[in-house]
Formats: C-alpha cells, sequence, structure tokens
C-alpha cells in the first residue's frame, strides 16, 4: 500500500513565478492537509481539503495562495508570484476521515531564487 | 487549544531505552495525545496515540499519567536510526470534527554509538 506521494520533491522557481506542488494521497483517503515548514521551524497548518471542498484555509495566505482537491487527481497548492519568502518545505498528509491519523508524505522543497 | 511542553534536546546511547517526556496540563477529556518523529528532511511519521491508558505498538510505547496532564514515550532500545525531532501533539477538537494539527518544536533525539 503506497504511501502519501507528493511532487516533485524539490522545486526551483524564480521570484514572480507559479508554483504547484501536488499530494496524492494514500489508498482509501480522501481528506487532505496541507502544511508549510520554514527552515528550524516546525510544522504550520495551511489548509485542509475533501474531495472538491475547502473545510478549512485558516492556516494559508489570503494573496498568492491556492488549494484544490479535485474529483479525480492529486490535491494542488499553488503559489502564484512566488516571493524568496515562500521558500520552505510543504508536506501533505492524508487521513480516512476528520477525526482520523494523518500520514505524512515526504514533502516538497521550494526553493525562491 | 491544549499545548505541549517539551524538553528541547536529549541524548541517549544505543541499546538503551529513550523515554521522552511531554506535559499537557491543560488537555480536555476528549484529546488525544499523538506522537510523531521527523527524521532529517523527511515527512513527519506517526508513531502512536492514545487517550487515557498506556498504548505500544512495534515502534514505542505510550505511557500517559491518570491525571492526563503529561506523557512519556518510550523507545525500548534506541538505535541511530532514531534520531530525530519527536513531537507531542494534542489533537484540537472543533465544531468542525476535524483533526488540525498543530507541531510545536519538539524534543531533538540524539542516539549516541
Amino acid at each position: 500500500n503506497a504511501g502519501v506521494m507528493q511532487n516533485p520533491r524539490h522545486l526551483v522557481r524564480r521570484r514572480g513565478q507559479e508554483a504547484r506542488l501536488r499530494c496524492s494521497p494514500m489508498k482509501g483517503h480522501s481528506h487532505v492537509y496541507w502544511y508549510r515548514q520554514l527552515p528550524e521551524e516546525g510544522l504550520k497548518f495551511m489548509v485542509y481539503l475533501q474531495k472538491e471542498n475547502i473545510i478549512d484555509e485558516s492556516g494559508m495566505p489570503k494573496e498568492r495562495f491556492s488549494a484544490e482537491f479535485p474529483k479525480e487527481g492529486p490535491s494542488i497548492l499553488r503559489i502564484q508570484q512566488v516571493v524568496r519568502g515562500d521558500s520552505a518545505a510543504y508536506f501533505c498528509a492524508s487521513s480516512t476521515g476528520g477525526q482520523e491519523t494523518q500520514y505524512f508524505g515526504p514533502g516538497t522543497r521550494l526553493l525562491v531564487l | 487549544d491544549a499545548k505541549t511542553t517539551q524538553p528541547p534536546s536529549m541524548d541517549c546511547a544505543e541499546g538503551r531505552a529513550a523515554n521522552l517526556p511531554c506535559n499537557h496540563s491543560t488537555i480536555s477529556g476528549n484529546e488525544y495525545v499523538y506522537w510523531y518523529r521527523q527524521i532529517h528532511s523527511q515527512g513527519p511519521q506517526y508513531i502512536i496515540h492514545g487517550l487515557k491508558n498506556n498504548e505500544t505498538n512495534e515502534m514505542a510505547s505510550l505511557i500517559i499519567t491518570e491525571d492526563r496532564k503529561s506523557s512519556t514515550l518510550i523507545l525500548p532500545h534506541a538505535t541511530l536510526r532514531d534520531t530525530a525531532v519527536y513531537y507531542c501533539i494534542v489533537r484540537v477538537g472543533n465544531s468542525g470534527g476535524y483533526q488540525k494539527v498543530t507541531f510545536g518544536t519538539g524534543t531533538k533525539l540524539q542516539v549516541i554509538p
């Protein structure tokens, strides 16, 4: 049973470009969470999605960031017009339900030049 | 939200038991204690969780005090591969009925040969 998959594992963007991060949840999981980890810091919650619905986006910046989890395909975290401060590791987690254990993917490391 | 307090770092000799403490004095009656670890640059790995009773699985044991204000994660025979940052987390409940996991700074465990 494959775990949570994230791609790309590493992403380099120049300031002003767009970054698209993908997350495929574990088989049978319909709940997806995105977290961001800045260097030397703990993980910070960004957004929680179920299929086709955003449940909680309270941790996501209002500008430039968006997330989706379509009926078919992976969840996408999209960052428009990236800035250097967006450089971080972005982790996705999935679960079978809102109160069930979250299992994390390997992360995408975004570097903005 | 119940907050947790963990020592910033600990050392443990290889082959010995590693006992990682966590204080969560404001925990509510229906909140679970979860433990994750993050090995350098990898995604957080779920270890164990519990509500009131002590729990054991193939990775570790979780001892929760009777008043639930603190807990200890025990790795019975630490190996070098157990070197990681260990996060003690209290699951946040809310009206949405989902698990909004909040990570602190954790305990950096160094297993020494």
